[in-house]
């Protein structure tokens, strides 16, 4: 089993409809991180996590918000989707050494 | 942040030698250089990453420059497996983020 799972891995909503991207992970890390990833781009930071109680914007966080239900959950939500939000978006855990492990993305499609 | 400047593409002979080139002049003294690796419609898998001194592992060499800016990632034997996209991340230790840059996309011929 993969040890960071993401749900869905395609999804395809309107303009306006709220959408939630779940991660759970099996790792036991208490880091966990959401990217997105624009066509021909790098990744680019949307919010981090440290433990259940420690939330932090990243370099791109608006428009989006996130809920750390768990050591393993992190959820990333878009309150009200927009198209140039359109993406591919992964999350990722780290251990102590800062070494990160990313799931498998979800490919999210805003029309 | 510290910044990044990678060749936007690189191509290689398979089984032959590659160096990937990283300048990251900006970086401060207790950043790491980690190097990722993003196969097609993947996410990013962890490669190799060193403080000051050559690195080894199973998967490739990193040779870093004794001023620290600049790093080298070195795959001994390409492989067309080994064909993707490679990023240069220093990793800032204050506030434990990854900056990616746009990385730089290996071609591997057979």
């Amino acid at each position: 089993d993969a040890d960071v799972t993401q749900t869905p891995r395609n999804r395809i909503t309107k303009t306006g409809k709220r959408i939630m991207l779940e991660c759970s992970q099996t790792k036991g890390h208490d880091r966990m991180y959401w990217y997105r990833q624009d066509p021909g781009l790098g990744l680019q930071l949307i919010y981090y996590s440290f433990d259940v109680k420690d939330i932090n914007k990243g370099e791109i966080s608006d428009g989006y918000s996130v809920s750390r239900q768990a050591q393993a959950k992190f959820s990333l939500s878009l309150e009200s989707a927009i198209p140039n939000q359109t993406a591919l978006y992964f999350c990722a855990t780290s251990d102590t050494r800062a070494l990160q492990f990313f799931g498998p993305g979800t490919r999210l499609t805003v029309l | 942040d510290a910044k990044t400047t990678q060749p936007n593409s690189m191509e290689s002979n398979e089984e032959e030698p590659v160096h990937l080139p990283c300048n990251h002049s900006t970086i401060s003294g207790t950043d790491y250089i980690h190097w990722y690796r993003q196969l097609p419609s993947q996410g990013p898998e962890y490669v190799i990453h060193g403080l000051t001194s050559n690195v080894n592992n199973r998967m490739a060499s990193l040779a870093i420059a004794e001023d620290r800016k600049s790093s080298t990632l070195i795959l001994h034997r390409a492989t067309l497996r080994d064909a993707a996209v490679y990023y240069c991340i220093p990793y800032d230790s204050g506030t434990y983020k990854y900056i990616f840059g746009t990385g730089t996309r290996l071609k591997v011929l057979a």
